[in-house]
């Protein structure tokens, strides 16, 4: 069976210090994959996106970078943390996009 | 462009009464239109496709490709269906893309 990993569940880092999230997918092949920011009022907001190794879009601009080093694993960076960063962030994966997503639990990432 | 409209962030009903959380589309081809639940503490999950058109606890989506809609729609809330819900489209091969939420308060 398919499984999604995202970690860490919870982090708190200072303003101006580097971030790495990290998703992997498990049980597939070739899967899109997904970063989301999940906010109060603001709903489930697209940040990045990936079709493959190496292939990223970018939805909004932002502090934020994403890269997939390999095909089950994506990556979610800043070199600079912004308080604005604060927030929840989901990973998902689906094999299309007219099929079923899978999210992960999700990191609150806290920047002080 | 794919887009996904869900007019209200908070929706707040008596329990016993009937849930309408509306999703209103656009895109110019075929469309596949999903519903996502997340549940206090809990991740974000499938809760029904259009495509399967089945009743999940309880709840029901039509797709009305006249109106462009998905609502989601049950006869009587229940307060375990209080959470956060999520209208998506689907489309080939291109990007899920989701509605901004709604948020189900079922009030004892």
């Amino acid at each position: 069976s398919q499984t999604i990993h995202q970690w860490p569940a919870t982090l708190v880092q200072p303003v101006g210090s580097p971030l790495s999230l990290e998703c992997t997918v498990e049980g597939t092949s070739n899967p899109n994959l997904y970063w989301y920011r999940q906010a109060a009022g603001r709903g489930l907001q697209l940040l990045f996106y990936s079709v493959g190794i190496g292939q990223i879009s970018s939805e909004v601009p932002q502090n934020l970078s994403a890269s997939r080093p390999q095909d089950r694993q994506f990556i979610l960076s800043s070199k600079k943390l912004l308080l604005s960063d604060s927030g929840f962030y989901l990973c998902a994966w689906d094999m299309a996009g007219g099929t079923e997503a899978f999210f992960g639990q999700g990191t609150r990432l806290t920047v002080v | 462009a794919q887009r996904v409209t869900q007019p209200e962030k908070l929706l707040s009903v008596f329990k016993g009464a009937p849930v309408e959380l509306k999703c209103n589309y656009s895109y110019s081809g075929s469309p596949e239109l999903f519903w996502y639940v997340q549940y206090s503490r809990q991740r974000l999950q499938l809760l029904l496709r259009h495509i399967s058109r089945e009743s999940i606890k309880g709840f029901t989506a039509d797709l009305n490709k006249g109106e462009t809609s998905f609502h989601l729609k049950k006869p009587f809330a229940q307060e375990e269906d209080s959470a956060m819900y999520y209208c998506a489209l689907g489309a080939g091969y291109q990007k899920v893309t989701f509605g901004t939420g709604t948020k189900l308060q079922v009030i004892p």
